[in-house]
């Protein structure tokens, strides 16, 4: 089967840093991505990594271990617009499209 | 059009009632998908077109559940005899053939939150 769990909750104040895990067990592997929702709204995507090491997007970066089956979201500076839930999904067909999404992790950024 | 645009954003039916919802995907974008997600939980992958045929349809969960995309745009989700445990919101996300894994990941609706009552 397919699994893939993250922390459901994640507290930190402004200016902190977090670290957002996310375990994966699927039948294939082929890439990990990030989304960031706010409560209400469309997931929005941060990063994909399909290759291991850590990739910077601003104040974001993604970081993959396939040998683990492991993946990490890493927030710096955390500001209050950074209250969201997020999704690690992964791409676990080299021929479809579609992604495996994990329960997510709620962050609560407190001033 | 700029986003990814779902109808209606709301959607209240009774049980047993047909219901449609509509997903108009950004311009040029030849990939579709619709995902449910229910309260606190990740999407759940429904199904997936390549222009006008749907390439994985495998999330579908039964046969009550249907979904055309008759011209490689607009796509309709069409879900038969509701049931209550149908209730969830329903996203629609749209990406470029090949680039929904990768470069800018796929591109969601704000969704249609459906609730059978």
């Amino acid at each position: 089967g397919q699994s893939l769990e993250q922390p459901s909750e994640v507290t930190a104040v402004e200016g902190a840093i977090v670290q957002i895990n996310c375990t994966y067990q699927t039948s294939g592997f082929y890439g990990l991505s990030w989304y960031q929702q706010h409560d209400g709204g469309a997931p929005t995507f941060l990063s994909y990594n399909a290759l291991d090491g850590l990739e910077e997007t601003g104040r974001f970066s993604s970081f993959l271990s396939r040998s683990d089956s492991y993946g990490y979201l890493l927030l710096q500076e955390l500001q209050m617009k950074d209250s969201a839930s997020y999704f690690c999904a992964v791409r676990d067909d080299n021929y479809g499209q579609n992604f495996v999404f994990g329960p997510g992790t709620r962050l609560s950024v407190l001033p | 059009g700029a986003g990814v645009s779902q109808t209606p954003s709301n959607k209240v039916t009774e049980k047993g009632k047909y219901v449609e919802l509509r997903c108009d995907p950004i311009s040029g974008h030849t990939a579709l998908y619709w995902y449910r997600q229910s309260l606190g939980q990740g999407p759940e992958f429904l199904i997936y077109f390549q222009g006008t045929g749907a390439a994985d349809d495998s999330g579908l969960p039964n046969d009550r559940f249907f979904a055309v995309r008759p011209e490689g745009s607009v796509s309709t989700l069409k879900i038969q005899r509701t049931e209550r445990g149908d209730s969830a919101v329903y996203l629609c996300a749209s990406s470029f053939e090949g680039q929904g894994a990768s470069a800018g990941g796929y591109t969601f609706g704000s969704g249609t939150r459906l609730t059978v009552v």
